[in-house]
This record gives structure tokens, C-alpha cells and sequence, in this order.
């Protein structure tokens, strides 16, 4: 089936770094890719997305890719702030669910701990 | 609008003991599901929803049942509590146009001793 691999964390930065959190994928179609992001006590929100070969999405600084000839989407950022201390999860979206709707798989997600 | 609520935050079980979480959104969304949290395996999805009197498996649906009478709600139902099911908990919705963003509540940290 389909499947996210994302890099293993803790990832920790200092403020103003460059940020790479590298994801990739396996999937049988042509599936949309996501970042979504939790921070400390809440829930998940959408970060970004792109739903075709070469888009880019782009949100609050953070910036990743669709790489159909890699299946990657990693995520980047070029300057962090403790702020942006947070799980990254990397998701696809892998289509139709009995019923409708599409059905988030999700990487294992990545903690970045950013220090002044 | 409140968007997705989940009560409750936290909740310690013995085995063998039942319990619902609850889960309602304001956003007259038709799909809702849940997803179970756990370190190094990401999120995983329980059940889902497309709408009232529908309801599916996802990939990790035994021990857990749901039902969904209206648009707004749809709890989850740990019939027999095992020390597997210690996980956190999320409730998720989203619309038709665009089922792909999600909307997530705050989780439920469920401690089964």
C-alpha cells in the first residue's frame, strides 16, 4: 500500500537556521501531498500542500515541493523561530474512501525543537 | 465557530471498562474520523464517516465501534478497554469540495491500565 517515510527527530535548531525536514513517498497513483503540524497540547493543522508533479506550497515561511521523479516532499524553511518548535507530520492523500472522500496516510512525524 | 471539540482532554481506564469519547464539529462537514496516535507509528485511522447513518472501518477499526446520528457528532465507543488501546485520540473533519484538509480537534489521552 501506500506509505510516507519521514526523517527520524528530534531535530534541533538554533534560531534563524535553515530548516530541511525531508519526506518521501510510495504510491501507486498520482496522490496529493500535505504537511500538517501539532504543536505542544493541540491538535493537527495543514501546513501546506501541493496536488501535482512540481507544485510548490508555501505557508508562514515554510516551502516544500512535489518531486514525482524522486517522490519526495520535503520541507524547508529559512529561517526558524522558536515558534515553529512543533511535530511535523508528512501525509498523502491516497483517494477515494468507500463511500467518498480521500484518506490521509501520515509519516511517522518529525519534532523540531528550535533554541535561542 | 468552535470547529472541532473532543471531550474528554484526558482519561485513565482499568481494563475491561467502557467509555465514548465524544466529538462534534460546528462546520456542517459531512466526513469525520478518527485517528489514534502512537510514538513511531504516526496516525491511524480508526473509523470514518461520510455523512449521517454512514459509517466505515479504517485500518485499525477492532475494539472500537462508532455511529453517527447527525452531522454534528461522532463518538467512539471502547467497549472493553485493553492496555493497547493507551493512545491519543483525534477526531478530524472535512467537507466535500475538499476532503483532503482536515480539521482536527484538540485529542484525548486515554491511559488503559
Amino acid at each position: 500500500g501506500d506509505s510516507v517515510t519521514q526523517m527520524e527527530g528530534p531535530v534541533t535548531l538554533s534560531e534563524e537556521a535553515f530548516l530541511t525536514i525531508n519526506c518521501t513517498y510510495t504510491a501507486t497513483g498520482y496522490p496529493s501531498l500535505f504537511w500538517y503540524v501539532q504543536y505542544p497540547g493541540e491538535g493537527l493543522q495543514l501546513l501546506l500542500k501541493a496536488t501535482k508533479a512540481d507544485d510548490k506550497g508555501s505557508n508562514k515561511g515554510f516551502e516544500a515541493t512535489y518531486r514525482k521523479e524522486t517522490t519526495s516532499f520535503h520541507l524547508e524553511k529559512g529561517s526558524v523561530q522558536v515558534s515553529d518548535s512543533a511535530v511535523y507530520f508528512c501525509a498523502l492523500s491516497e483517494g477515494i474512501l468507500t463511500g467518498g472522500g480521500n484518506k490521509l496516510t501520515f509519516g511517522t512525524g518529525t519534532q523540531l525543537k528550535v533554541e535561542l | 465557530n468552535a470547529g472541532v471539540t473532543q471531550t474528554p482532554k484526558f482519561q485513565v481506564l482499568k481494563t475491561g471498562q467502557s467509555m465514548t469519547l465524544q466529538c462534534a464539529q460546528d462546520m456542517n462537514h459531512e466526513y469525520m474520523s478518527w485517528y489514534r496516535q502512537d510514538p513511531g507509528m504516526g496516525l491511524r485511522l480508526i473509523h470514518y464517516s461520510v455523512g449521517a447513518g454512514i459509517t466505515d472501518q479504517g485500518e485499525v477499526p477492532n475494539g472500537y465501534n462508532v455511529s453517527r446520528s447527525t452531522t454534528e457528532d461522532f463518538p467512539l465507543r471502547l467497549l472493553s478497554a485493553a492496555p493497547s488501546q493507551t493512545s491519543v485520540y483525534f477526531c478530524a473533519s472535512s467537507y466535500g469540495d475538499d476532503t483532503d484538509t482536515q480539521y482536527f480537534g484538540p485529542g484525548t489521552r486515554l491511559t488503559v491500565l
